[in-house]
């Protein structure tokens, strides 16, 4: 069985742009999570979705959104991007709402500039 | 409040025993995690305890959790050149179980042949 797959794996934006990173759970997973990984630091939790709806937000400003589609996948939105919006962007799949293991893909590895 | 702290490095010989600490100051987490990143990946969930239980052991890998003193640790016996990673320790607060994990740092682990 496949993994959690984000696309894409790596890219660079310039200052002002806007980004969306894909994430498609593990089959029969239906909450999504997102984290941002600044370098040498452990991840921040962004958001959460569940049955499409979100479950919980993280500090981040508005300008980060998300949304869950029916099959589960999820994106997530950076809007008018900054350079301390440079990191590595993780997405966790769990079974559901109140699951305990969360599984993490690869990331995306965005630079911004 | 949510903090989780770990050391940053641990330097450890080949075959020897790796002991890696983690405090956390939230007294409601619920359960705690560790989990491995290699270089350029994503996280690998490595192990979890619920957070009434004092020990786990799964193969190579025990976790100790002191409640009171709000330390949890990791032990590899027999530390091979395959788990130089950066682990981070992760705890989970909310009443529904994983929907936000807060990390720690993360503690990079070197192997000395």
């Amino acid at each position: 069985d496949a993994g959690v797959t984000q696309s894409p794996t790596h890219l660079i934006k310039t200052r002002g742009q806007h980004v969306t990173l894909r994430c498609s759970p593990i089959s029969g997973h239906k909450s999504v999570s997102w984290y941002q990984q600044v370098l040498g630091q452990g991840p921040q939790f962004i958001f959460q979705y569940y049955e499409k709806e979100e479950r919980g937000r993280g500090n981040f400003p508005d300008r980060f959104s998300a949304r869950q589609f029916p099959n589960y996948s999820s994106e997530l939105n950076v809007n008018a991007l900054l350079l301390g919006d440079s990191a590595l962007y993780l997405c966790a799949s769990s079974l559901a709402s109140g699951s305990v293991e969360a599984f993490f893909g690869q990331g995306t590895r965005l630079t911004v500039v | 409040g949510e903090d989780v702290e770990q050391s940053l490095f641990l330097s450890v010989r080949e075959g020897d025993s790796s002991v890696i600490n983690c405090t956390y100051t939230d007294s409601s987490s619920t359960y705690l995690y560790w989990y491995k990143q290699e270089p350029g990946a994503g996280l690998q969930l490595l192990t979890y305890i619920f957070s009434n239980m004092d020990m786990k052991q799964d193969q190579r890998l025990t976790v100790l959790l002191n409640k009171k003193d709000k330390h949890l640790s990791l032990r590899i016996a027999d530390t091979q050149t395959g788990d130089s990673a950066i682990y981070f320790c992760a705890e989970s607060i909310s009443n529904f179980g994983n929907e936000k994990l807060t990390f720690g740092t993360g503690t990079r682990l070197t192997i000395i042949p």
